[in-house]
């Protein structure tokens, strides 16, 4: 099946450190990634989506200079969440679409990325 | 905008009893709809979608659906709950031909007593 991994799974760092966070389809060319965030108890809000070879397109309220989003290659998506501050910290999770087979396909998820900043 | 509701947000059952989540959406246009789950420890997987055709979908592991457009709900059920199954259920949908981004619900976490 449709594999998507997530990297790193648990980051700890300072507050005011950049993070990235990396986002690869395994077995699977995808065209189409999507980054989103979870609060505790809280559904998963979308964040952005990411386009190969194009800019994401941001979720209202989403600061673009924040998170930085590039998406390089047809299996590799990376959120960069710059000079981040405590209230940044949250649970982060990527998805991606096999567009091989045309539209409408179900979107496949990585495992997620505990961030926390001290 | 876009929006789903999942009514229970915890679920307790005992096994072999069955079961029924609700999710209701809002949108003025044609859905895809989407069942995910996400056991512990682990990431989301698909449990069954709807795109068109019969509104009864049947999915993994015993679970099915069923869209009602009239009531704008994809309610998930399974005759027979396991241990196994203890989990945090998430309905989704997206808009037919979008890019596919997904709107949540906040989840329902099902506990299985064995």
């Amino acid at each position: 099946g449709a594999v998507v991994s997530q990297h790193p799974s648990w980051v700890i760092c300072k507050s005011g450190t950049s993070v990235k966070i990396e986002c690869r389809s395994l077995d699977f060319q995808a065209t189409t990634m999507f980054w989103y965030r979870q609060f505790p108890k809280q559904s998963l809000m979308l964040m952005a989506t990411s386009n190969e070879g194009s800019k994401a397109t941001y979720e209202q309220g989403v600061e673009k200079d924040k998170f930085l989003i590039n998406h390089a290659s047809l299996t590799l998506s990376t959120l960069t969440v710059t000079s981040a501050h405590p209230e940044d910290s949250s649970f982060y999770i990527c998805s991606a679409r096999d567009w091989g087979f045309g539209g409408n396909q179900p979107q496949h998820f990585g495992d997620g990325t505990r961030l926390s900043i001290l | 905008a876009q929006s789903v509701s999942q009514h229970n947000h915890h679920v307790i059952l005992s096994e072999a009893a069955s079961l029924e989540l609700g999710c209701n959406y809002s949108y003025g246009g044609t859905v895809n709809l989407f069942w995910y789950v996400q056991y512990p420890g682990q990431h989301l997987q698909l449990l069954l979608k709807y795109f068109s055709g019969d509104p009864l979908v049947k999915g993994i592991k015993g679970f099915e659906a069923e869209f009602i457009k009239s009531k704008f709900s994809f309610n998930l059920r399974k005759p027979s709950v396991q241990w196994s199954d203890t989990a945090e259920y998430f309905c989704a949908v997206n808009a037919r031909g979008s890019q596919g981004n997904l709107i949540f619900g906040k989840g329902t976490k099902l506990s299985v007593k064995p």
